[in-house]
């Protein structure tokens, strides 16, 4: 069973350009969550979906950034127009449950790089 | 808002050492508390989840403790060995369905 993948690895955008970060949860687990994690400081949520719904993205920018799960394929979070404050780590968690009960996994990250 | 802290921010041990890692809350209405470990560069591993209701959970060289009342926990590793040399992030889980992070504490354990 492999664990969360997230692709790229690494990312390198300019600034104004989109970036597309992906996430495959592990099998069976059809919850997602991604945080990001600014250098220097910690891990901070973003947003929490279901397969095709979004739960709770009280923690992601009211612009530029959306998040999607949809019934087949990986999660995908978008930044558009991305500036130089939006390099980060972005990381995605999957669980089987509502994290209430059960850990998150985490996939390695994505790291994105505006220049 | 939960806030949570961790101390020490660093910390060089020499191999072998018995050490303690701590990790603060500030609202103790919590499900669950996670201790992660992330090295430079990579993902986070799960070390321990401890549940509201447990007081401590133990895996191999590893101990962790919560105390709810008092919004702490610590995290023990016993007998320490560079491979331990990493960053310890410490979680905390307050039913909205995401993790407060701590800043983490970075080990260091000396050959």
């Amino acid at each position: 069973n492999a664990g969360v993948m997230q692709n790229p690895r690494h990312l390198v955008r300019r600034r104004g350009q989109e970036a597309r970060l992906r996430c495959s949860p592990m099998k069976g687990h059809s919850h997602v969550y991604w945080y990001r994690q600014l250098p220097e400081e910690g891990l901070k949520f973003m947003v929490y979906l279901q397969k095709e719904n979004i739960i709770d993205e009280s923690g992601m920018p009211k612009e530029r950034f959306s998040a999607e799960f949809p019934k087949e394929g990986p999660s995908i979070l978008r930044i558009q127009q991305v500036v130089r404050g939006d390099s980060a780590a972005y990381f995605c968690a999957s669980s089987p449950n509502p994290t209430g009960n059960t850990e998150a996994f985490f996939g390695q990250g994505t790291r994105l790089t505006v220049v | 808002k939960q806030e949570v802290t961790q101390i020490p921010a660093a910390l060089s041990v020499p191999e072998g050492e018995n050490l303690v890692l701590n990790c603060s809350f500030t609202d103790s209405a919590i499900y669950n508390l996670q201790w992660f470990r992330q090295d430079p560069g990579k993902g986070l591993t799960s070390l321990l989840l401890i549940q509201s209701s447990q007081r401590e959970q133990t895996s191999g060289r590893l101990n962790a403790s919560l105390d709810k009342s008092s919004g702490r926990s610590t995290l023990y590793i016993a007998a320490s060995q560079p491979g331990d040399s990493a960053t310890y992030l410490c979680a905390v889980e307050g039913g909205a369905n995401n993790l407060f992070f701590g800043t983490g504490t970075r080990l260091t354990v000396i050959p």
